[in-house]
């Protein structure tokens, strides 16, 4: 069955650190989403790639906070400078666009 | 703006015995509905999903959940939990349109007591 892939899975830095998170979808989904969850709560939306394009990027922190998705497969999510408040989980999904979305095993970023 | 409302934060319950898990939403737009289970330092698993048709929904692990559009409610039930079944669980709306985010809850904790 294919799988939303991630990685790293688990990423520890300092704070003003840089850190990339990297996702590749399901092939064949053109829509890419990613998710920032903080402990305890649900995760929500930070960007949304349609192909190569930024659908909606309006909740990304754009001063230090950047995604692409340049071929419109892959896709690299990055924090510079971290803060200790970036600390969560940073999921990826893809879709069919058919409605349901297939989530990454997300990457865990702890910022000391 | 589309919100969901997860009415408890924790349910505990025997093993064996039944369970639901509330869920309201908001919209005014016509939805599609999800329900997905998060197991510690994981990703999200689909549970179920309702997208259109019949207003009850099976998914997987013995799962099921009844749309309901005058009551906004998309309650998620398991006849018989297992110690397996112990994780969270999250609501999730989104625009009936195939290719908008999801808006999530906050999510239930469902602890399985042996």
């Amino acid at each position: 069955e294919a799988e939303v892939a991630q990685s790293p899975r688990y990423k520890i830095t300092e704070k003003s650190q840089a850190v990339a998170f990297w996702c590749d979808p399901i092939s064949g989904h053109a829509t890419l989403y990613w998710y920032r969850q903080i402990l305890g709560q649900g995760p929500e939306l930070l960007v949304q790639f349609q192909d190569e394009s930024v659908v909606d990027d309006s909740q990304l922190p754009k001063d230090r906070f950047s995604a692409e998705r340049l071929k419109g497969v892959d896709s690299t999510l990055k924090i510079q400078p971290a803060e200790l408040g970036d600390s969560a989980m940073y999921l990826c999904a893809s879709s069919s666009g058919q409605g349901d979305q297939y989530f990454g095993p997300g990457t865990r970023l702890l910022v000391l | 703006a589309q919100s969901v409302t997860q009415l408890d934060s924790q349910v505990p319950v025997f093993e064996e015995a039944p369970v639901e898990l509330r869920c309201n939403y908001s919209s005014s737009v016509s939805v599609y509905l999800f329900w997905y289970v998060q197991y510690p330092n994981q990703g999200l698993q689909l549970l179920l999903k309702y997208l259109s048709g019949s207003t009850l929904v099976k998914g997987i692990n013995g799962f099921e959940a009844e749309f309901n559009k005058s009551q906004t409610s998309f309650h998620l039930r398991k006849p018989s939990v297992h110690i397996s079944d112990t994780a969270e669980y999250f609501c999730a709306v989104s625009d009936a349109a195939g290719n908008t985010p999801l808006v999530f809850g906050k999510g239930t904790r469902l602890s399985v007591i042996a």
